[in-house]
């Protein structure tokens, strides 16, 4: 089956304490991206990447970091995470100019 | 940058009204996406667009790139079509620019039977 895949789903963590969220795709796409939503300030693009070792910023890098090793996978890693990344995030992908399928969600809490 | 507008911000109808959502954008783009999310919260692309109309089942979107608008009709509407839906462009009209999406804030439609 055609999908994004996140991992994990909910997570609860507290400040200072690196984590990575995982997203994975299994259609060969070239364009993966991870968005944040929150109440009031909908979507926003974190970082993209438009292939292998291509990346780049999207409106609210600060505070994030991507890699893109693999076609398959975009990792978000938070160093340092802190309460204002607090959010629901979202990976997606697509090939080249066409439409993009989402992943099913990250829930992160920061205390 | 581009700013996005979507209104109504809410909207509720009665099973088998006629819904439109509308989206205006202050920069001309390539591509309009048009995204469904349900209260589980997930996401899936409804539309992209980048002139005219297109149709899936009950679901149309039109754009006018002149005026840098766009709208999403739903015919016939269903409980089931209760969902916000969101409206995205790209930055801008080319390159990896094209890759740089802003959302609107939604529009959160309850159809009730």
């Amino acid at each position: 089956e055609a999908q994004v895949t996140q991992n994990p789903r909910y997570l609860i963590t507290v400040t200072g304490k690196k984590l990575t969220v995982t997203c994975s795709q299994n259609m060969n796409h070239e364009y993966m991206s991870w968005y944040r939503q929150d109440p009031g300030l909908g979507l926003r693009q974190i970082y993209y990447s438009m292939n292998v070792e291509v990346t780049d910023k999207g409106d609210v890098p600060e505070g994030y970091k991507v890699s893109r090793k693999e076609k398959r996978n975009f990792p978000l890693i938070l160093e340092s995470p802190s309460p204002n990344q607090t959010s629901l995030y979202f990976c997606a992908s697509s090939p080249p100019g066409l439409e993009q399928y989402f992943g099913p969600g990250t829930r992160l809490t920061v205390t | 940058k581009n700013e996005v507008e979507q209104s109504p911000q809410n909207l509720t109808a009665q099973e088998g009204e006629f819904i439109t959502i509308n989206c205006s954008y202050s920069v001309g783009i390539s591509a309009l996406h048009w995204l469904q999310q349900h209260p589980g919260g997930g996401i899936v692309s409804l539309f992209m667009l980048s002139s005219g109309k297109k149709k899936h089942g009950r679901l149309i979107a039109t754009i006018n790139i002149q005026e840098k608008h766009s709208s999403l009709h739903i015919t016939a509407s269903h409980p089931r079509d209760s969902a916000v839906y969101i409206c995205a462009v790209p930055g801008d009209y080319s390159g990896a620019g094209s890759y740089q999406l802003t959302f609107g804030k939604g529009t959160k439609l309850s159809v009730i039977p």
